[in-house]
């Protein structure tokens, strides 16, 4: 089974600032794919980003932007620029093509934007 | 763009009572989700659909059932409710069965008292 661990339940950041979320995970898979989704106070789930395994180019939306190293197991979620906007719950999740395509949650990071 | 509609968005139920929460995929979405989200939690896995067949199971309690309609919409079928199925229930939606696309609704929240 695949696991998925975010190593920091809560963080916090300045507006205008850029942020660091980690995210490990342990697979003997070799083809799969990884997201961040962020959840705001609404619980509504949103799709932030996604990589897929075989790329080895790091995958970008405007001020996200990824770094997936996977020798090492690591997809940690740089968000610059920080908005009041960004605050909400952060989840990385882990997808294994031919399981159903079921997504595997971390625990989730809590990050606030302050002015 | 039309999105994946769940209903209702919140529910109130007693302890043993039974409860169905619905989910309308984005149309021609054939693949539906359901992920469960306790408070402060990560969602869970609960069970998919492709094509009106179960796709694939997960931690789903044996008092819950599901399935998928000839117009693909889904229902999840909870009964003898516990205090613990208090959650956010999601549903997610995708075209065709190997798509790593999923579009999530916004949720069902259910209360068990």
């Amino acid at each position: 089974a695949q696991t998925v661990t975010q190593s920091q339940p809560e963080m916090s950041v300045q507006e205008a600032e850029t942020v660091t979320l980690s995210c490990t995970y342990d697979t003997s898979e070799n083809n799969y794919y990884l997201f961040w989704y962020k959840q705001p106070p609404s619980r509504q789930m949103i799709l932030v980003i996604r990589q897929e395994a075989y790329k080895q180019q790091n995958a970008t939306e405007n001020r996200f932007s990824v770094n997936f190293q996977k020798a090492a197991k690591s997809f940690s979620l740089k968000i610059s620029d920080s908005q009041l906007g960004d605050t909400a719950m952060y989840f990385c999740a882990f997808m294994k093509p031919g399981s159903g395509y079921a997504l595997n949650f971390g625990k989730g990071t809590s990050l606030l934007v302050t002015p | 763009a039309a999105g994946v509609i769940q209903s209702p968005r919140h529910l109130i139920k007693e302890k043993r009572e039974t409860a169905t929460l619905k989910c309308y995929p984005i149309p021609r979405h054939d693949t539906v989700y359901w992920y469960q989200q306790g408070p402060g939690q990560d969602p869970q896995f609960l069970i998919s659909f492709y094509e009106k067949m179960q796709s694939d199971k997960g931690s789903i309690p044996d008092r819950f059932s599901a399935q998928q309609f000839s117009d693909y919409h889904s229902e999840l079928n909870m009964s003898s409710l516990e205090l613990g199925d208090s959650a956010l229930y999601f549903c997610a939606s995708s075209r065709g069965r190997n798509n790593e696309k999923l579009f999530f609704g916004s949720g069902t929240q259910l209360s068990v008292l």
